[in-house]
């Protein structure tokens, strides 16, 4: 079964950080690019990161450019955003989500698989 | 950064009825990089539709996209109970990726 599990949420003060995970399963996931999504408590979707197949090429919302960090360790399947000097508005369920394979990619990528998300909530 | 404006903000529909959500962006959509996403709530997002027409594996055929340049649609032609859901296009043909806004197609 293909398969993303987000963990590493948690509630945190601003200010501070958190590394998330995901860790992918049924698929090769060395040969996908991949994606965070986040939605805020009853808003939208948001793109947050986007991050080839290779880590050759890694793009970022405005809203979270020179805070995080997206990176991937393709040996151990697994997916990572490091979020860092969080802000009350970084509040929100955090989606790791399958873009598409290197060897066939349209633009970046529809997500045909998410994950069930992590929640992270930045407060005092 | 292309804007996707979603229309309406909430449908009011029975079940049976047919559903038309709409997609405006503010500039082309890329060879037509657009998809449409179901979320219910406490989910994640579900992909329905991608390159604008095309639908994702194991989505019902009462699901159907159109569209092109900045106009896109989503139909549904006969709602069943669980069609009832928000509903997200997003364009992923240029950086930074968007979504719009969302429509809440809600039971009437």
């Amino acid at each position: 079964e293909v398969q993303l599990v987000e963990s590493g949420g948690g509630l945190v003060q601003p200010g501070g950080s958190l590394r998330l995970s995901c860790a992918a399963s049924g698929f090769t996931f060395s040969s996908y690019n991949m994606k965070w999504v986040r939605q805020a408590p009853g808003k939208g979707l948001e793109w947050v990161s986007y991050i080839s197949s290779s880590s050759s090429t890694i793009y970022y919302a405005d809203s979270v450019k020179g805070r995080f960090t997206i990176s991937r360790d393709n040996a151990k399947n697994s997916l990572y955003l490091q979020v860092n000097s969080l802000r009350a508005e970084d509040t929100a369920v955090y989606y790791c989500a399958r873009a598409c394979s290197s060897t066939s990619c349209y633009g970046f990528g529809y997500m045909d698989v998410w994950g069930k998300g992590t929640t992270v909530t930045v407060s005092s | 950064e292309i804007v996707l404006t979603q229309s309406p903000g909430t449908l009011s529909l029975s079940p049976g009825e047919r559903a038309t959500l709409s997609c405006r962006a503010s500039q082309s959509v890329s060879i037509s990089y657009l998809a449409w996403y179901q979320q219910k709530p406490g989910q994640a997002p579900r992909l329905l539709i991608y390159g604008a027409s095309s639908r994702a594996t194991g989505i019902p055929d009462r699901f159907s996209g159109s569209g092109s340049g900045t106009d896109f649609t989503l139909t549904i032609s006969r709602l069943e109970p669980e069609d009832f859901a928000v509903y997200y296009c997003q364009q992923y043909g240029s950086s930074p990726l968007t979504f719009g806004g969302g429509t809440k197609v809600e039971i009437q």
